[in-house]
Formats: C-alpha cells, structure tokens, sequence
C-alpha cells in the first residue's frame, strides 16, 4: 500500500527553524517528484516546495524562496521541508504528496497525500 | 505566476442536483489542471488529472472538462457524501498554483 506520513511539525517561535520529515512507502521511491503543500488555518491550499527523483531539481513559491528547502533522501525513501526564520503566516497544516507519473512520464496531479503535520509559530 | 480563479466560492445544492465548478487560468496551461477534494480536517484526494481523466476509485458521476484557461468540474448527480470543499490546481509551470476552493454545501 502506498503510505505517506508527514511528522516534525510543532509549536515554535517566531525566527526558529524546524525541519519536517515525510515518510514514504509502497512506491518506488527514488523515481517520482514529491511535493509540499500547506494550509493555514480556514484557509485554502497553498503549494509550497517540489523535487524531482533522480536529479533532484528543486522548485518553490516566492512567498518561501530563500527560507525554505526542500530535498529528499531515496535510500531512506524520505522527503524533507528545512523551514527558517519561521513567520506567523507560515503557521498552517503542511501535508507531502506525490505527483503522479503518466505512461509518458508527464504529471498526473498529486495522487497520494500524507495526513499533514501542524507548524505554529507564535510567541 | 499563474493566477487561478474559480467560481463560484461557495455552492449551495439539494442530493441528486447537477453541479458545476468552473476554474480559469491567467494564462493558457493546456490540459495540465487537477481537481481536489477535500474533507473538514483530511487531507485532500484527487478526482480529476490532466483535466478530463477520472483519478483510480473516484466515481464516475464526476467528469472535468476543458483545455486552455477554462475548465469545469461536475458532479451529474450530488451524493451526500460529495459535500467538500473543491480545489483546481495548474501543473503547467511553476510555481505550481491552486485555485481558492469552491466549497459545496447542503441546501
């Protein structure tokens, strides 16, 4: 069965750093992109961060660049979310998922999420 | 970046009704949009990849349509347990972009 489980989150200060973990299985790990999305509050859903498999490439929203840092290790089959200088309004649910993989090896959306880990920031 | 609008926010609707979710881009993204899913307190589940293709398990009373910078999701006939909020999401270019949501509630 194929099983995500995101962990890590927690209550934190403005300015701290935390490190979230997502724990994949029952796919090949290595060979798809893996994604962080977050949710504030009542709020909608954000993309945040994506890795490719192999190479590794890395992407993010502007409103992370330079704070955040996403990268995976594929022996652990593990994804991770390095958060700096935490803000308030980084405060929100942030859930890993993978981007599916068509016959052509084009993206078929997100199609396994974990269950989300909670970061809030506040003093 | 691509800006993604749907309409409407929020949708009141009676079982058995038909419902149409419309989502537009601020550019052209080809067929590259998902539709979501998502619970009070759950993670999201996608219904819908490259905008016309049902995801594995969903049921078939919903379909997506589209290509360009408008597309739809429907719902041919409203089950109890499809009351959710629905995302539109662009994988075209990043930074990859959702739509706000377009929450379906009970009339």
């Amino acid at each position: 069965e194929v099983h995500l489980e995101e962990s890590g989150g927690g209550l934190v200060q403005p300015g701290e750093s935390l490190r979230l973990s997502c724990a994949a299985s029952g796919f090949s790990f290595r060979s798809y992109v893996m994604t962080w999305v977050r949710q504030a509050p009542g709020k909608g859903l954000e993309w945040v961060s994506a890795i490719t498999g192999g190479s590794g490439f890395t992407y993010y929203a502007d409103s992370v660049k330079g704070r955040f840092t996403i990268s995976r290790d594929n022996s652990k089959t593990t994804l991770f979310l390095q958060i700096n200088s935490l803000r308030a309004e980084d405060t929100a649910v942030y859930y890993c998922a993978k981007v599916g993989l068509g016959d052509d090896f084009s993206y078929n959306g997100m199609d396994v999420w974990g269950q989300g880990t909670t970061v809030t920031v506040s003093s | 970046d691509i800006q993604m609008t749907q309409s409407p926010s929020t949708l009141s609707a009676s079982v058995g009704e038909r419902v149409t979710i419309t989502c537009r881009a601020s550019q052209s993204i080809s067929h590259w949009l998902a539709w979501y899913q998502q619970k009070p307190g759950k993670a999201p589940k996608i219904l819908i990849y490259r905008a016309s293709n049902l995801a594995s398990g969903v049921p078939s009373r919903f379909s997506g349509s589209g290509s360009g910078t408008e597309f739809t999701l429907t719902i041919s006939s409203l089950q109890p347990d499809d009351f959710a909020t629905y995302y539109c999401q662009q994988f075209d270019n990043f930074p990859w972009t959702f739509g706000q949501g377009s929450k379906v509630e009970i009339k």
